[in-house]
């Protein structure tokens, strides 16, 4: 199947914790993003990646940095976890501004 | 500021209903607008594109129209089911580089059987 795919689905991880979500889409797609969905349900951008540019939301704490190994791929590394990043955190990508994107179906990250 | 806001924030139904879904956007330069449907603990699956250009998209019981000028848009869902019961999202893209989607806090539909 053509899709965008996260793991893990859930992670529990325990504060101040380093932990990772991968995520890979086989859509031949040029640019990949990360969304960070808050418990009041609201998306935000929080990054944007293609092979030539790396775009930060300026609201992103910098513990929080992408990492693509290849054009499929756009993992988020999160160090020194904090309770307030519980959240639902969404992959997704584009082949263009003229098209839509794709979501991964999210990874709900619950830090305790 | 570049805000989307969709009102009703949860909408009830019986089912069988034809339904409007409502979103307004800010700023009326958009490149393309989406609409997203997003069920209980499961991720954004995509409904409609519509580029500026465009006054609207169908695809089965589902239209998006768009009102640029006016900085609108519906989605309209004919003949509701029990199974389009789900957080409607609506998202706007300005263009530019960094690709920014800017969504709306969602509409709740229930449709009753």
């Amino acid at each position: 199947d053509t899709a965008v795919s996260q793991t893990p689905k859930y992670l529990v991880t325990q504060m101040g914790n380093d932990k990772s979500i991968k995520c890979e889409q086989n859509l031949g797609h040029d640019t990949m993003y990360w969304y960070k969905q808050d418990s009041k349900k609201f998306l935000k951008i929080m990054f944007s990646y293609n092979n030539k540019e790396l775009i930060i939301n300026e609201t992103v704490p910098n513990r929080f940095s992408p990492k693509s190994p290849d054009k499929a791929h756009l993992n988020l590394h999160i160090n020194s976890l904090e309770l307030g990043d519980s959240a639902v955190y969404f992959c997704a990508s584009r082949q263009g501004a003229d098209y839509g994107y794709t979501f991964g179906s999210g990874t709900r990250l619950t830090v305790v | 500021k570049q805000e989307v806001t969709q009102i009703p924030a949860a909408l009830s139904v019986p089912e069988g209903e034809n339904l409007v879904l409502n979103c307004s956007f800010t700023d009326s330069a958009i490149y393309n607008l989406q609409w997203f449907r997003q069920d209980p603990g499961k991720g954004l699956t995509s409904l409609l594109l519509i580029q500026s250009s465009q006054r609207e998209q169908t695809s089965g019981r589902l239209n998006a129209s768009l009102d640029k000028s006016s900085g609108r848009s519906t989605l309209y869902i004919a003949a509701s089911q029990p199974g389009d019961s789900a957080t409607y999202l609506c998202a706007v893209f300005y263009g530019g580089s960094q690709g920014n989607l800017i969504f709306g806090k969602g509409t709740k539909l229930s449709v009753k059987p």
